[in-house]
């Protein structure tokens, strides 16, 4: 059965603290892994990797994919209180060229303090 | 371009009774997927459709759930006879590809009393 893990579960930090969140996982027929943070309403799309050791960035947000371990972490720098959510990590299957079958862990809440 | 747009936000139904949910693709998108989060719980994905076709439904439960995706008008999520057990956020997604990221709607939270 397709498995997705992020860790830690749950995490409080001080605003302007740097914090790292993992996501393990074991799919077959993998094409790429997504990030979103989800807030009180819908899972906004932050990322979505397909090759292994390439950046991506998007302000103090980065994600990198690791395929041969199979993991990703997402960063964030300088955190800020706006930056409360559960982060979720995702992962499409290749399915006859597609990518729609998402399977999501169950999210890491983080939480900053000011 | 407004986002995806699901309705009602909260349903709150008796048990038997039947539920519909209602989703607005982004402009532009034509692949449609249905989500639904218990409490506790990650996502589950449910069904993806894409106009007047459903693709793969493997994530429905058998009974009493049912998806459409008309050729005019918004993806209906359809509950009959709801129990309980179903009271959870059913999100939808929509994407311009079946490649592409989904972006999500605010979902619809579902209370069976």
């Amino acid at each position: 059965e397709d498995k997705v893990v992020q860790s830690p579960l749950s995490l409080v930090v001080h605003e302007g603290d740097t914090v790292t969140l993992n996501c393990s996982y074991e799919v077959t027929n993998f094409r790429s892994l997504l990030w979103y943070k989800q807030e009180k309403k819908a899972p906004t799309f932050l990322f979505m990797l397909t090759s292994s050791g390439i950046e991506k960035k998007s302000g103090r947000l980065s994600s990198i994919l690791d395929k041969k371990e199979l993991f990703s972490i997402l960063n964030i720098t300088a955190t800020q209180t706006g930056d409360s959510a559960v982060y979720l990590c995702a992962v499409g299957k290749n399915s006859g060229g597609s990518n729609y079958k998402l399977t999501f862990g169950k999210g890491t809440l983080l939480t900053v303090n000011p | 371009n407004a986002g995806v747009m699901q309705n009602p936000r909260h349903l709150v139904r008796r048990r038997g009774q039947e539920a519909r949910l209602r989703c607005s693709p982004m402009k532009g998108h034509s692949h449609v997927y249905w989500y639904r989060q218990l409490p506790e719980e990650g996502l589950k994905f449910m069904v993806y459709l894409q106009k007047e076709n459903i693709i793969d439904e493997s994530g429905m439960p058998k009974e009493r759930f049912s998806a459409e995706f008309p050729k005019e008008g918004p993806s209906i999520l359809r509950i009959q006879q709801v129990v309980r057990g179903d009271s959870a956020a059913y999100f939808c997604a929509s994407s311009p590809s079946s490649t592409g990221g989904a972006f999500f709607g605010q979902g619809t939270r579902l209370t069976v009393v």
